[in-house]
């Protein structure tokens, strides 16, 4: 059971380069999430999704797009990276968006992002 | 809108010693609740959760929390800690009810244990 996974675990790239970094989970869960963490900030939520081809801006989705054509994939693009993006990006998924139940989120292992 | 404060930003504590971390946030409506765990190098992991019935719930690894509606606390305890609780710990608001979907989190609380 793979669960959620994100790739790559770690990149550097140089400002102004476009950044696709990947989520993908095998729960067939309809939401999905991106979030930043840095310090002093926590966790932001960048985007999410309820479902495929629903997408929808959270805290800090300036310089980020997101798209959602299949269930189980979440990429998050970064289409000029400058040197404030540099974090740890996490994508997460749970079954229903928080406000149904109180479904939690299951999280993906993280991508550290270093934009020099 | 919905935030959430958490007080202490680091905390440092001998094993054995009890714990509370503090959580408040800013809704009025009915929210679920939740606390999140990240231990060094490790993802986010839910620890416990709080969307109806008895205020007081326990989760793993002998954490309880207690939701207070009239102080819009939402408090982690533990009476015990260990070396193995380092970590950082997450509080987690939801709007539920109402059309929001997004949990938002508090900036953390960063445990060191010492043995």
């Amino acid at each position: 059971d793979a669960g959620i996974t994100q790739s790559p675990r770690y990149k550097i790239t140089e400002t102004g380069r476009q950044v696709t970094l990947m989520c993908h989970q095998t729960w067939s869960h309809s939401y999905m999430f991106w979030y930043r963490q840095d310090l002093g900030h926590g966790l932001r939520l960048i985007y999410y999704s309820a479902a495929a081809d629903i997408t929808d801006k959270g805290e800090v989705p300036d310089g980020y797009v997101v798209s959602r054509s299949k269930t189980e994939n979440f990429p998050l693009t970064l289409e000029s990276a400058t040197r404030s993006q540099t974090s740890v990006y996490f994508c997460a998924s749970s079954w229903a968006g928080g406000r149904v139940s109180g479904y939690e989120q299951y999280f993906g292992p993280g991508t550290r992002l270093t934009v020099t | 809108a919905q935030s959430v404060s958490q007080h202490n930003h680091h905390v440092i504590l001998s094993e054995a010693a009890s714990l509370e971390l503090g959580c408040n946030y800013s809704y009025g409506g009915t929210v679920n609740l939740f606390w999140y765990v990240q231990y060094p190098g490790q993802h986010l992991q839910l620890l416990l959760k709080y969307f109806s019935g008895d205020p007081l719930v326990k989760g793993i690894k002998g954490f309880e929390a207690e939701f207070i509606k009239s102080k819009f606390s939402f408090n982690l305890r533990k009476p015990s800690v260990q070396w193995s609780d380092t970590a950082e710990y997450f509080c987690a608001v939801n709007a539920g009810g109402g059309r929001d979907d997004k949990i938002i989190f508090g900036k953390g609380t960063r445990l060191h244990i010492l043995p």
